[in-house]
């Protein structure tokens, strides 16, 4: 099973559109990342969450963190074509006192002009 | 991405072969961590390394895998006697920081492996 689940798993909007990208885990994490991978390409950080109840914004994207440290979203706000890729969660979680590093399955977001 | 490189970008390999991936942090990084992306899958963690030393392998199968970071030169990410199960995206990223709670991770571009 999948330790970090996102959804959806794919999305399609149209330019100018809000969407929203959920990333769920059953258990505490230590630190909540965000990237952006274009197709084909490596990935790129977007933002770190680490405190709960956190949010950030950068440009048209915010993320935030619940209070008990097991859910993130991402929002962008008037999608463009320039949003598009996959976005995956990434999350530190301690496993017997080592930290271990998970990402979901991702997101891929179409947007169309 | 921060200057991860990562070479080469595309390999191909006939089943058998061996496979040499390799990655060379951003400067001053000297921590490195390898992870496969398989289609339709997310990324899964394998080795990570510092300078000369393997920390944590727990991700790295057990056969035909191994990876080293020399005190000299780019990290190394091996895969001896390929397997078509072994075509995947296999990316490197670094970190300033040791592998705590509070890391980014810069990731390279990666090198997306092809097994004949």
């Amino acid at each position: 099973s999948q330790e970090l689940e996102q959804s959806p798993q794919s999305l399609i909007v149209q330019e100018g559109k809000n969407l929203t990208i959920n990333c769920t885990s059953s258990k505490t994490l230590y630190g909540l990342y965000w990237y952006k991978q274009k197709y084909g390409e490596g990935l790129i950080f977007l933002m770190m969450l680490q405190k709960g109840g956190e949010e950030k914004s950068h440009e048209k994207i915010t993320a935030k963190l619940d209070e008990k440290k097991q859910q993130s979203s991402l929002h962008i706000t008037a999608s463009q074509p320039s949003h598009a890729g996959i976005y995956l969660c990434g999350a530190v979680r301690d496993t017997s006192g080592t930290y271990k590093y998970i990402f979901g399955t991702g997101t891929r977001l179409k947007v169309l002009a | 991405n921060a200057g991860v490189m990562q070479n080469p970008r595309h390999l191909v390999r006939r089943r058998g072969q061996e496979a040499r991936l390799r990655c060379s942090p951003v400067k001053g990084h000297s921590h490195v961590y390898w992870y496969r992306q398989l289609p339709e899958e997310g990324l899964k963690f394998m080795v990570y390394l510092q300078k000369e030393n393997i920390i944590d392998e727990s991700g790295m199968p057990k056969e035909r895998f191994s990876a080293e970071f020399p005190k000299e030169g780019p990290s190394i990410l091996r895969i001896q006697q390929v397997v078509r199960g072994d075509s995947a995206a296999y990316f490197c990223a670094s970190s300033p920081l040791p592998h705590l709670a509070k890391n980014i991770q810069y990731f390279g571009a990666g090198t997306r492996l092809s097994v004949l």
